[in-house]
């Protein structure tokens, strides 16, 4: 079967970085994405990658292994507003995206 | 990025009346939609797929005469909730992708309540 994991819940203090990791399980794979959704909000997204290594954009950076089945999102110099959900899916064969239930990331002044 | 639009942003309507929720990319052209819902504090629902020019496929236990999905072209998408009932009240999100990088864009969300 198609599963993602990522744990349920996660606390930082401000200023500090973070990394919030997430296995996946699919058939197929062309891609692993992060979204993050604050509450009562739609998901925005945060990065794309489908090739093994580290993509950094501003203060958040996404690795992909993709031999290990494994991602994670680093999140520098956290700031209060970065408390959300982060949420990553992984596209599977047939171009469909298999979500986590996502990281509720609490940051702490 | 790519921009999405969703309308309304929130509706309330009584027991038993139909709503329409509007998807629209606004800079690009995406020939596949999604429609998604999410219950308070839980995880995004796929409900369906919607491809431009043919019939949405749906999730397993989504059922297709009350969650009508068009898909009349490569920028709008609409989700009628017909007959909607008190827990059909949520938030349904739709996203549509980029063809050719696959990437999917949200739209803002529109927050439904059913009195």
């Amino acid at each position: 079967g198609q599963n993602i994991d990522q744990p349920t819940e996660m606390t930082a203090t401000e200023g500090a970085i973070v990394q919030i990791n997430c296995t996946y399980q699919t058939s197929g794979f062309n891609g692993l994405f992060w979204y993050q959704q604050h509450a009562g909000e739609a998901p925005t997204f945060l990065s794309y990658n489908v090739l093994d290594g580290l993509e950094e954009k501003g203060r958040f950076s996404s690795f992909l292994s993709r031999s290990k089945g494994y991602s994670y999102l680093l999140l520098k110099e956290l700031q209060m507003k970065d408390s959300a959900s982060y949420l990553c899916a992984a596209m599977d064969s047939n171009y469909q995206l298999i979500w986590g239930a996502g990281t509720k990331l609490i940051i702490k002044p | 990025g790519a921009v999405v639009s969703q309308h309304p942003s929130w509706v309330i309507c009584k027991s038993g009346t139909s709503v329409k929720i509007e998807c629209r990319s606004l800079d690009f052209q995406a020939t596949t939609m999604f429609w998604y819902r999410q219950f308070p504090k839980q995880s995004l629902m796929l409900m369906a797929t919607s491809n431009e020019g043919s019939k949405a496929t749906y999730e397993q236990g989504v059922e297709k005469d009350k969650f009508l999905i068009n898909h009349a072209s490569l920028t709008l998408s609409t989700l009628t909730v017909t007959s909607a009932h008190p827990e059909d009240s949520s938030f349904y999100i739709c996203s549509a992708r980029v063809s050719t990088t696959y990437e999917q864009y949200f739209g803002p969300g529109t927050r439904l309540t059913v009195t």
